[in-house]
């Protein structure tokens, strides 16, 4: 069965430091991927997804993602974080058996430190 | 276009009892999907809704039942409580079946049995 891993919990970053944050999927066939972010307070939003085509995918506020099929994952990143950066980021995969059904990592709440 | 909306917000309901949880879809979506994510964990599918009908339905008891209206909102029933259905509650719209593509997150029902 399909499986997503984010192995960071919690970050803590100070403003302008880079970011990246670890996904890694377990199925090796055909896949689409996901980050999502969600604020404090706010619904989950769709910061960037991968269906197929070129492996960097940009996503929206400045964050990007690199698909690497040889290593099951697709890390987030960004440049230099901000302070509204804060928040939990949630990755996701499709589930090969099941089109209509994402599994999601246990996400990763990044506090920026202003 | 309006976004999705989630009722009730919040909810205590004690061991035993029932719960209904609803969900108005986007304007033009007509997909309904359910997730439960419990404290610390990703969301989880629970079923979805296409064309009034159940499309799909993840690791989830039978009393976990649904429905969706002419209008394409949802419905998400959930029969004798147990301490361990404590969670948010999400509600996902779109348009067509595809996991994640074009999903509109609402802000999620939390629910507490006691």
């Amino acid at each position: 069965a399909q499986s997503v891993s984010q192995h960071n919990h919690h970050v803590i970053l100070s403003e302008a430091a880079s970011l990246e944050l670890g996904c890694n999927y377990s199925y090796g066939g055909t896949v689409n991927l996901f980050w999502y972010v969600q604020y404090p307070g706010q619904h989950l939003q769709l910061l960037l997804k991968y269906f197929s085509g070129d492996p960097l995918v940009k996503g929206i506020k400045g964050f990007e993602a690199e698909f690497i099929k040889s290593k099951f994952s697709f890390n987030l990143r960004k440049p230099s974080v901000q302070w509204s950066d804060t928040a939990e980021y949630f990755c996701a995969v499709n589930d090969p058996g099941a089109t209509n059904k994402l599994i999601f990592g246990t996400g990763t709440l990044l506090a920026v430190q202003p | 276009e309006t976004g999705v909306t989630q009722s009730p917000t919040h909810l205590i309901k004690t061991r035993g009892q029932q719960v209904t949880l609803r969900c108005s879809s986007q304007s033009g979506h007509n997909t309904v999907s359910w997730y439960q994510q419990a404290l610390g964990q990703g969301p989880q599918f629970i079923f979805q809704y296409y064309r009034e009908e159940e499309n799909g339905r993840g690791n989830f008891p039978p009393r976990f039942s649904g429905l969706q209206f002419p209008n394409y909102s949802s419905e998400l029933n959930v029969n004798a409580l147990e301490l361990d259905d404590s969670a948010l509650y999400l509600c996902a719209s779109s348009f067509g079946s595809q996991a994640g593509y074009g999903y509109t997150f609402g802000s999620g029902t939390r629910l507490t049995v006691v």
